[in-house]
């Protein structure tokens, strides 16, 4: 079964600052995505990035971007210039099409504190 | 705003109940995703739909069940609810089947006393 691992289960940074969250995944698939989503206090899940597996271009987004490893299987988050706003809790997820679904299956999530 | 519409957003219940969550998909989506999210077991997947169709079933536990109507909006209906049923119950849209990503709802937080 597909897994995804994030181990860290806090981070803090400054803002203004730039932090980086770690997401692992375990899968025998090789077409696949992968995407973070942001959950504010609203608890209202946000899609942040999606990566497509056979694109070996890292996805941006403004601020956001990844560095997908796929041989290592390994997709990590990049948030520049941190801002208040960015405090949430940030889940890893995994989609394929294990059992003819599109499900996705999520990290634990990690929780990121940004300072003033 | 994500385009997907939860109703109601708040639930509080006894054990032994039954409930019903509503979920509207995002206009012209035809795939409906049920996910919970609860302390001890994070989000997990529950069921999907497509076009009115059952399409994959996750950790759905026997006691409850979904429907996908012509309309295309959904029910997830939970019956003899238990004080581990509490939790945030989202559902998701996708304009298909395919990898296409998946929006979610503001969610419908169920409490069960």
């Amino acid at each position: 079964a597909q897994t995804v691992t994030q181990s860290q289960p806090e981070m803090s940074v400054q803002e203004a600052e730039t932090v980086t969250l770690s997401c692992t995944y375990d899968t025998s698939e090789s077409d696949y995505y992968l995407f973070w989503y942001k959950q504010p206090p609203s608890r209202q899940m946000i899609l942040v990035i999606r990566q497509e597996a056979y694109k070996q271009q890292n996805a941006t987004e403004n601020r956001f971007s990844v560095n997908f490893q796929k041989a290592a299987k390994s997709f990590s988050l990049k948030i520049s210039d941190s801002q208040l706003g960015d405090a949430a809790m940030y889940f890893c997820a995994y989609t394929g099409r294990q059992g003819g679904s599109e499900k996705l299956v999520f990290g634990k999530g990690m929780k990121l504190t940004v300072n003033p | 705003d994500s385009g997907v519409t939860q109703t109601p957003k708040h639930l509080i219940t006894a054990t032994g109940q039954r409930v019903t969550l509503r979920c509207s998909p995002r206009s012209g989506d035809l795939s409906v995703y049920w996910y919970q999210q609860s302390l001890d077991q994070g989000l997990q997947f529950l069921i999907q739909y497509y076009n009115g169709e059952e399409r994959a079933k996750g950790n759905i536990l026997e006691r409850f069940s979904a429907q996908q109507f012509p309309d295309l909006h959904s029910e997830l209906n939970l019956s003899s609810l238990e004080l581990g049923d509490s939790a945030l119950y989202f559902c998701a849209s996708s304009s298909s089947w395919g990898f296409e990503t998946q929006y979610f709802g503001p969610g419908t937080r169920l409490l069960v006393l």
